[in-house]
Parts: C-alpha cells; structure tokens; sequence
C-alpha cells in the first residue's frame, strides 16, 4: 500500500499570504497524485488531478507540482474561503486507493 | 447537472448490516465508475472500493474483504454499498464519488452528500 504523509498538520496563515502544503508518498507514484479541499460538514471536492491539471471551474491561484514521490500544492494569495482542510490522493498503486493524512489550512 | 444524492443517516447495532444508497442523475449512468469512500469522525479519507455501473465489476480495498458489497440498479441510477458485520469502528460519514472522466480515471468529483452510519448498542 502506498502511504501518503502530509505536512505540515497545520498551516495558520493570513488571507493574502501565500500557502505551500507537502505531500510524500511511501513509493513513486509518477505523477498520478490529486489534492482535494474540504471545508466544514462538506464533502470533499477534487482542486488537481495528475499532479499539475486544475480540475473544471478551480480558480488559477491553486497549482500543483511535483512528481515520484514529493509534491506540493500552492495556493497563491489565499482568500478567506479556502481556509479548510487539504487531502493529496493517489492513483498509481492500487487498490487501494490513498489518501494523505490531511494539512489544515487556518486562518492566523 | 451532474449529482449523487444519498440515502440519509442510519443507527446501527453491532453486528448488523447498513445498505447506504447513492442515486446519480444528471449523466449517463453507465458510463462512470463510481466509488466509496469513509471518513471516520474527525478523520482523513479511506477508500473502501468501486463499482462499474455499466458491467457490475467491483474493486475493493482488501480491508474490507468478505464485508463489502457494491451492487447498482440500472433502471433507477443508483448505486449501493452493503457492509456487514458492523463494529464501532465503522461508525463515519460514508461517500459515494464519481470519476471526472469515463473509463476509469480514478480522481473523484462530484461526491454525493454523504451518509452518516452510527454503529452503537
């Protein structure tokens, strides 16, 4: 199984600043790696598939890089709604499907 | 447009079995997987498994071996995930997801509401 660690757990930042969340997997997964935001009492909802492709109707200000084993997501200029919970995902190992441990973005 | 609507939450005993169903509407149904997958209280995400509405294959994390069955009703859109021999470490918020693209590519969007299983005596 393929273990995906986030980091930092928390991140507190101010809107305006800019957010750099890391993913490592356990084993290269190419570049079959995803980030999904979660906010509050809501389902998950999909930001990047493929490490880099901003998934449909996803602001420019999120990107994602990175390939094998480390990647990061980056959130340019954060805005007051995407304070909230971050998840990576990977495809490339599977089953099973896996899913990071998550990385709080919080509002400083 | 595209959507998965689930059933609402259940109580369950120990031991017993939920059946959580997720109807999708706005696509053709047969031409996306569809996928399960839990969140415990407080918790990250766990992916337990997927169906193809078109054949009725199924994977299936090994987890959840021998307790997990997924199953779809073409004629109604809607898929259904059955987990048996419940524990009170299956009490989470369980999702249905479908694939952004047909064929199986395995990154998730839409996800349905979600349905919160209680597994309590």
């Amino acid at each position: 199984e393929t273990v995906l660690t986030q980091s930092p757990a928390t991140l507190s930042l101010s809107p305006g600043e800019r957010a750099t969340l890391s993913c490592r997997a356990s084993q290269s997964v190419g570049t079959y790696l995803g980030w999904y935001q979660q906010k509050a009492g809501q389902a998950p909802r999909l930001l990047i598939y493929d490490a880099t492709h901003r998934a449909t109707g996803i602001p420019a200000r999120f990107s994602g890089s990175g390939s094998e084993t480390d990647f990061t997501l980056t959130i340019s200029n954060l805005e007051p709604e995407d304070f909230a919970v971050y998840y990576c995902q990977q495809r490339s190992n599977w089953p099973p499907l896996t899913f990071g441990g998550g990385t709080k973005v919080e509002i400083k | 447009q595209v959507q998965l609507v689930q059933s609402g939450a259940e109580v369950m005993q120990p031991g017993a079995s939920v059946k959580v169903s997720c109807k999708a509407s706005g696509y053709t149904f047969t031409t996306y997987y569809i996928h399960w997958i839990r969140q415990a209280p407080g918790q990250g995400l766990e992916w337990m498994g997927m169906i193809n509405p078109s054949g009725d294959s199924t994977s299936h994390a090994q987890k959840f071996q021998g307790r997990v069955t997924m199953t779809r009703d073409t004629s109604t859109s809607t898929v259904y995930m059955e987990l048996s021999s419940l524990r009170s470490e299956d009490t989470a918020v369980y999702y249905c997801a479908r694939e952004i693209f047909s064929g199986g590519s395995n990154w998730f969007d839409p996800w349905g509401q979600g349905t919160l299983v209680t597994v309590s005596s």
